[in-house]
C-alpha cells in the first residue's frame, strides 16, 4: 500500500549519541520534507527535498543533517543528541496531480526524547 | 518570505454551533492554500485545499486575496470535529504551516 512510513515512533536517548530516524515513502513522490513540531506549536520546516541529491535546509535552523540517494528514503541525522533536541520529528512526501495539484502527505512522526 | 499566522490557539465551541477558524497568510506570489487536520493519535492530514473549491465534511474555506485569509468554516460543528487545524500556504516549492488552532467541541 502507497504510504510513507517513519520510525521509530519512540526514541528515548542520551546526550552525546549519534541518531538516525527513517523516513521512507512508497508513493514515488519527488518532493520530500522533514518538520520539527513541539507540542501545541506550528510545524518548523527544517529539511527538504527535490529529488535523488538535492537537499536543502529549511527555515527553522537544525542541526540535524539529511540524506537523500534513493527517491524513496529521505534519513534524518543527528550526530550528537542534545536535551535541545527533544521534540516530534514529522516527515512528508509531496507530488503535482494533474486534476487536484500538490498535497503534502505526512508520516506518523517520531517522538524523540534526549536525556 | 511567506509566513501563515492562525490568531487563536485553541477555540471551544458547543456541539451545533457555527465554528470558524481564521487563518492569514502572506506571500508575494499567488500561493495555493490548504487546511490539514489532525485528530486524535493519528497523523496530519488534509482536510481541503483553495483550489478544489469543495465542501468536506461540512467544512468550506474561501480565499480572500484581497484580505490574504483563508478561514475554515463549518455552519454545525459536530463533537468528531475536535481535533488540531493547521493551515498551510505551499509557495517556493515548500509548505508553510500555521501554528494550529485547537479546537474543542463540547456536547
Amino acid at each position: 500500500e502507497a504510504d510513507i512510513y517513519q520510525t521509530p515512533r519512540y526514541l528515548v536517548i542520551g546526550t552525546g549519541k549519534k541518531i538516525t530516524l527513517e523516513c521512507s515513502q512508497t508513493m514515488g513522490h519527488d518532493k520530500m520534507y522533514w518538520y520539527q513540531q513541539d507540542p501545541g506549536m506550528e510545524l518548523h520546516l527544517i529539511h527538504y527535498s527535490y529529488g535523488v541529491n538535492s537537499t536543502e535546509k529549511g527555515d527553522l535552523s537544525s542541526e540535524s543533517t539529511v540524506s537523500r540517494i534513493r527517491t524513496e528514503h529521505f534519513p534524518l541525522t543527528l550526530e550528537s543528541a542534545r536535551p535541545s533536541h527533544t521534540s516530534q520529528y514529522l516527515c512528508a512526501s509531496s507530488a503535482y496531480r494533474e486534476e487536484v495539484g500538490t498535497e503534502a502527505f505526512f508520516g506518523q512522526g517520531t517522538r524523540l526524547t534526549v536525556v | 518570505a511567506q509566513r501563515v499566522t492562525q490568531p487563536e490557539k485553541l477555540l471551544s465551541v458547543f456541539k451545533g454551533a457555527p465554528v470558524e477558524l481564521k487563518c492569514n497568510y502572506s506571500y508575494s506570489g499567488s500561493p495555493e492554500l490548504f487546511w490539514y487536520v489532525q485528530y486524535s493519535r493519528q497523523r496530519l492530514q488534509l482536510l481541503l485545499r483553495h483550489i478544489s473549491r469543495e465542501s468536506i465534511k461540512g467544512f468550506t474555506a474561501d480565499l480572500n486575496k484581497g484580505e490574504t485569509s483563508f478561514h475554515l468554516k463549518k455552519p454545525f460543528a459536530q463533537e468528531e470535529d475536535s481535533a488540531m487545524y493547521y493551515c498551510a500556504l505551499r509557495g517556493w516549492g515548500k509548505f508553510q504551516f500555521g501554528a494550529g488552532t485547537q479546537v474543542v467541541v463540547t456536547p
